[in-house]
């Protein structure tokens, strides 16, 4: 199957940093991505929906001034959590779909905010 | 509205049982993909199945099989003879609709512990 490369894999930074997320499809243009977040012991909440070239959809609840998306190329998109705190260490986990139904999914990202 | 549910929040069984993981969807659109996915302690999706709504033949890989009912709108996993490897969270999915921002909404997940 298609392959997904997320990085990093974990991440630990100081409350108030920002931290950036890379989510890159290897062999195949991912016109659209989408970024979750998974705390422990839970499922997998979508966050926001990108389109290449557009704007992303966040869902309700998401704060967009916060997770910052980008999804510039066919091949990659990035989330950015500005302003990092405590609450925000969680699982995430970026997945692309290419034109037809399937998507893939990256490895996951584990960021810790201290 | 969609919805995947997962009513088992965790099970356990003694290895070579054979468990049965359940998955309900609920969804308005004729056309749709089902998926379930493996989630080990390490945090990666490994992805074990994905059937489509107009796909009820039930499938089997090895010691996985799905049956798929439409009619009871269930998509169950079961794992014969389980083993200790088997032993991670277990996500069903739901993904609607033929258009390329057609989110996969995912269940809870069914921890599933096998013993040795």
């Amino acid at each position: 199957g298609a392959v997904v490369s997320q990085h990093p894999s974990w991440v630990i930074c100081k409350s108030g940093t920002s931290v950036k997320i890379e989510c890159r499809s290897l062999d195949f243009q991912a016109t659209t991505m989408f970024w979750y977040r998974q705390f422990p012991k839970q499922s997998l909440m979508l966050m926001a929906t990108s389109n290449e070239g557009s704007k992303a959809t966040y869902e309700q609840g998401v704060e967009k001034d916060k997770f910052l998306i980008n999804h510039a190329s066919l091949t990659l998109s990035t989330l950015t959590v500005t302003s990092a705190h405590p609450e925000d260490s969680s699982f995430y986990i970026c997945s692309a779909r290419d034109s037809g139904t399937e998507a893939f999914f990256g490895q996951g990202t584990r960021l810790t905010v201290v | 509205a969609q919805k995947v549910t997962q009513a088992q929040t965790e099970i356990s069984v003694v290895e070579k049982e054979d468990v049965t993981l359940d998955c309900v969807y609920e969804t308005r659109d004729t056309t749709y993909y089902l998926f379930w996915y493996k989630q080990p302690p390490s945090g990666e999706l490994v992805f074990l199945i994905r059937r489509n709504s107009f796909d009820e033949q039930n499938e089997i890989s090895g010691r996985y099989s799905w049956n798929f009912q439409k009619s009871t709108s269930s998509f169950n996993f079961t794992i014969t003879a389980s083993q200790v490897v088997d032993s991670a969270v277990y996500f069903c999915a739901l993904n609607s609709g033929m258009n390329r921002d057609d989110k996969i909404i995912f269940g809870k997940g069914t921890r599933l512990h096998i013993l040795p």
